[in-house]
């Protein structure tokens, strides 16, 4: 499944939203309802970390303006208002199958 | 707290071999699937392999498919990864993560110079 991520790259003043677009080549949605869409971001000098999983539950201790929607095909990251901390490169991957596939990264600069 | 460490990354030969393990804690090791997944510099994120929880079900990308062996320890709480027959293109930060990747290791750095 190929995992495509729009755009590559970002510049978002503080305080403003953001919205990352992530298109997979097949649909994601199971027949129990669930989406395999996950999102990560890895902040510079740090390990990526789980923001969102099954397309739109934040994970652990997520900050609630990263909030995540879509199902099948077209999924969308959206960060209600960005703050300095959220600098990073922000992945979608799928889970439905295997081989679990990256989308290319888009890189947030505030 | 979930803490994952990996480690034995380094330099290496093409051709030749690499033993990675990781270290985890803070959750039962054995209830879970577990996998790596490595990042070549600058660039993004490639899952390498996957094993149950039982280490029964075992799955490898392509690239690596027939040189990296993936194994656990439940009983050490250990995860391996087996690198044989390196490439160039197998330089990359190397990953452990459980389940949906929902907690990831530091890293460990493997080089492969011709």
């Amino acid at each position: 499944i190929v995992m495509t991520q729009t755009p590559l790259s970002l510049s978002v003043a503080p305080g403003q939203p953001a919205s990352i677009s992530c298109r997979s080549s097949q649909s994601l949605l199971q027949s129990n309802g669930k989406n395999y869409l996950y999102w990560f971001v890895q902040k510079p000098g740090q390990s990526p970390q789980l923001l969102i999983y099954e397309a739109s539950s934040r994970f652990s201790g997520v900050p609630d303006r990263f909030n995540g929607s879509g199902s099948g095909t077209e999924f969308t990251l959206t960060v209600g208002r960005v703050e300095a901390e959220d600098v990073g490169v922000y992945y979608c991957m799928q889970g439905l199958q295997i081989p679990r596939t990256f989308g290319h990264g888009t890189k947030v600069e505030i | 707290e979930v803490h994952l460490v990996e480690s034995g990354g380094g330099l290496a030969q093409a051709g030749g071999s690499l033993r990675l393990s990781c270290g985890v804690s803070g959750f039962t090791f054995s209830d879970y699937a577990m996998n790596w997944v490595r990042q070549t510099p600058g660039k993004g994120l490639e899952w390498v392999s996957y094993i149950s929880a039982s280490g029964e079900t075992i799955y490898y990308a392509d690239s690596v498919k027939g040189r990296f062996t993936i194994s656990r320890d439940n009983a050490r709480s250990a995860l391996f990864l087996q690198m044989d027959i390196l490439r160039v293109e197998d330089t990359a930060v190397y990953y452990c993560a459980p389940g949906i990747l929902d907690y990831w290791g530091q890293g460990t750095l493997v080089t492969v110079t011709s």
